[in-house]
């Protein structure tokens, strides 16, 4: 069974870097799939922030893309999420999911972790 | 950016009745791209459907989705109490979009 657990500090100050870390349990990441980061803000909707593969080929949400890098460690079988220059729109829950991907296709997110809550304030 | 539209925000309806929920895409999607999740409080998005009309593996068949080009819907033939949650549906593509969000509640 695919688990994967999101780790990181739940406070960040305005301005700061957001660095979260995905955890994958029941499968390798070297074993194929893309491995990505979706937020929600409070009450709000979702947003695909990016996804990499354990190669560190990467696909970053256009609108996210200048402040954002994920990165990969397959000895740990994890995957982390840098957010940087962070404002109170950044608030948010931060979930990690595993991508399926085919010809840079992005299609869906079949297994997630259970999100974590980043509050962007002083 | 294709942008996705779902409707209605809230449907409310009793255990038992039939849901029907509709996404409509801003321009054609390629290929039947689409997914539907469903989320419940505090618990995150769970795969329903993807290719328009395909179930993920263990979602019960009184889920069924269908559609193409513009026009998607999720049905839900008959409401268990579990099945009271929001749903999102989601294009596939090289920077993925969510609609908004239906939210199915007890009447």
């Amino acid at each position: 069974q695919v688990q994967l657990q999101e780790s990181g500090p739940g406070l960040v100050k305005p301005s700061e870097t957001l660095s979260l870390t995905c955890t994958v349990s029941g499968y390798s990441i070297s074993s194929g799939y893309y491995w990505g980061w979706i937020r929600q803000p409070p009450g709000k909707g979702l947003e695909w922030i990016g996804s990499i593969y354990h190669s560190g080929s990467t696909y970053y949400n256009p609108s996210l893309k200048s402040r954002v890098t994920i990165s990969v460690d397959t000895s740990k079988n994890q995957f982390s999420l840098k957010l940087s220059s962070v404002t109170a729109a950044d608030t948010a829950v931060y979930y990690c999911a595993r991508t399926t991907m085919v010809r840079g296709v992005i299609y869906f997110f079949g297994y997630w972790g259970q999100g974590t809550l980043v509050t962007v304030s002083s | 950016e294709i942008v996705l539209t779902q409707s209605p925000g809230t449907l409310s309806l009793s255990p038992g009745e039939r849901a029907t929920l509709s996404c409509r895409a801003s321009q054609s999607v390629s290929s039947s791209y689409l997914a539907w999740y469903q989320q419940k409080p505090g618990q995150a998005p769970r795969l329903l459907i993807y290719g328009a009309s395909s179930r993920a593996t263990g979602i019960p068949d009184r889920f069924s989705g269908s559609g193409s080009g513009t026009d998607f819907t999720l049905t839900i033939s008959r409401l268990e109490p579990e099945d009271f949650a929001v749903y999102y549906c989601q294009q596939y593509g090289s920077s993925p979009t969510f609609g908004q969000g239906t939210k199915v509640e007890i009447k």
